[in-house]
């Protein structure tokens, strides 16, 4: 069955650096686009950043574009996110989601766990 | 930038009872419009997308409906495992566009 692990996250100093790494399994991984999707401590869903099936195309939330950046190793099937010049606003479960299509302009059919960032001096 | 508005915010219902959920688009969005549900604790789940259409394994009861900008989820008969947070979401192929309403709260009356 499909699954998404996330992993990377945790408590890091406002200012500085953390990267997110996201494990999928039980589909073939190069054949579809990814999200990163995140969730503040008792809020809404956010949409944070999309990568194509062969890493070509990537598009950011405005909230993080030139902070974040997206990408994937087909052949290691790693999702990752990289994300700098943290603030407490980026504080979230931060969660990788598989979309049913090659170029991502639709839905999330698949969700993982989440793993959560905490930005804190 | 399309704002995704759902009401009510919180809704208390029982058991057995049947339920709907709505979901505003401040523009159309012809049918590119996906429900999710979160429970305590857990990550979102696929209900329905494209509007209407079930995601695999999803029980009978829940059904969406809708189109442009107007939409709703409905929940024929409660059961206890449907309390949960419900979101909408609008998306779109080009220009990419990926937005959440901000959800309605189903608990237990």
């Amino acid at each position: 069955q499909v699954q998404l692990v996330e992993s990377g996250g945790g408590v890091v100093q406002p200012g500085r650096s953390l990267s997110l790494s996201c494990s999928p399994s039980g589909f073939t991984f190069s054949n579809y686009a990814m999200h990163w999707v995140r969730q503040a401590p008792g809020q809404g869903l956010e949409w944070v950043a999309l990568i194509s099936y062969d890493g070509t195309t990537k598009y950011y939330a405005d909230s993080v574009k030139g902070r974040f950046t997206i990408s994937r190793d087909n052949s290691k099937n790693t999702l990752f996110l990289h994300m700098s010049s943290l603030t407490t606003d980026d504080t979230a479960m931060y969660y990788c989601t598989r979309a049913p299509n090659l170029y991502g302009g639709s839905f999330s059919d698949y969700w993982g766990q989440g793993t959560l960032v905490t930005v804190s001096s | 930038e399309i704002v995704m508005t759902q009401s009510p915010a919180t809704l208390s219902v029982s058991p057995g009872e049947r339920v709907t959920l709505s979901c505003r688009a401040s523009q159309s969005i012809s049918s590119n419009l996906a429900w999710y549900q979160q429970k305590p604790g857990q990550a979102p789940r696929l209900l329905i997308f494209a509007a209407s259409t079930r995601a695999t394994g999803l029980p009978a009861r829940f059904s969406g409906s809708g189109s442009g900008t107007e939409f709703t989820l409905t929940i024929s008969s409660l059961q206890s495992e449907d309390f949960a947070v419900y979101y909408c979401q609008h998306y779109n192929n080009w220009p990419p566009t990926w937005t959440f309403g901000q959800g309605t709260k189903l608990e237990i009356k």
